[in-house]
């Protein structure tokens, strides 16, 4: 069963704008990913926020996490045609556990 | 090579028969993970290797799932009997065990057809 929802499930702007996209999701965490995936196949890591941390940054992304509301945010700044893919945050639920569980993904379209 | 491959990148099989997916993990990676991703849903975990030993087979759907590793390295998921609910992308990662980031670096899956 999947643990987060991604919110929008789809997301399209033009170059230039900045994507915002929200995941919540139901149990305690350890840790919160976020991955990117392109054309349904392999997916890459992109950032990891612990769970007593608030914010992250790497490069044009910035990640928070609000444990009170289990929700997190990832958020693209000054978005590239390039950035066009799915993205899914994913949770390791209990500490020292290995399994990740996934949200459904938001699908980004970055218009040129 | 420097990233987790698997083989083969697609298969097509007939209801029935008897499949084998193939990953090579990251060299000395001794964590490796087997997931499946349905269409327009994110992937969901099958099961996870420590070494040679399967320390979490609870995402296998039944008994015609069966993985192995071995030599804790190259691990193999077995499908048998495959029904056309199987089809889907199954993806592997590896991560290094022992680090408090559970970061977990994903081949490029292999997709599965069931006709």
């Amino acid at each position: 069963s999947q643990q987060g929802e991604e919110d929008p499930q789809a997301l399209s702007i033009q170059e230039g704008e900045n994507a915002t996209m929200n995941c919540s999701y139901k149990t305690s965490i350890n840790n919160l990913q976020w991955y990117r995936q392109n054309s349904g196949r392999g997916l890459v890591h992109l950032i990891l926020i612990r769970s007593n941390e608030r914010e992250k940054h790497s490069g044009r992304l910035r990640v928070t996490l609000d444990t009170s509301k289990k929700s997190s945010s990832l958020l693209i700044t000054a978005s590239r045609a390039a950035d066009t893919a799915s993205y899914f945050c994913a949770t390791d639920i209990i500490q020292g556990a290995q399994k990740l569980v996934f949200g459904q993904g938001t699908r980004l379209t970055i218009n040129p | 090579g420097a990233g987790v491959s698997q083989t083969p990148s697609n298969k097509v099989t007939e209801k029935g028969k008897y499949v084998e997916l193939r990953c090579d993990p990251i060299s000395g990676h001794t964590a490796l993970y087997w997931y499946r991703q349905s269409l327009g849903q994110g992937p969901e975990f099958l099961i996870y290797f420590q070494g040679t030993g399967a320390a979490d087979d609870s995402g296998l759907p039944n008994d015609r799932f069966f993985a192995v590793r071995p030599e804790g390295s190259v691990s193999t998921l077995k499908i048998q009997r495959t029904e056309r609910g199987d089809s889907a992308v199954y993806l592997c990662a590896s991560s290094l065990l022992g680090t408090s980031y559970n970061e977990q670096f994903f081949g490029p899956g292999t997709r599965l057809t069931v006709l």
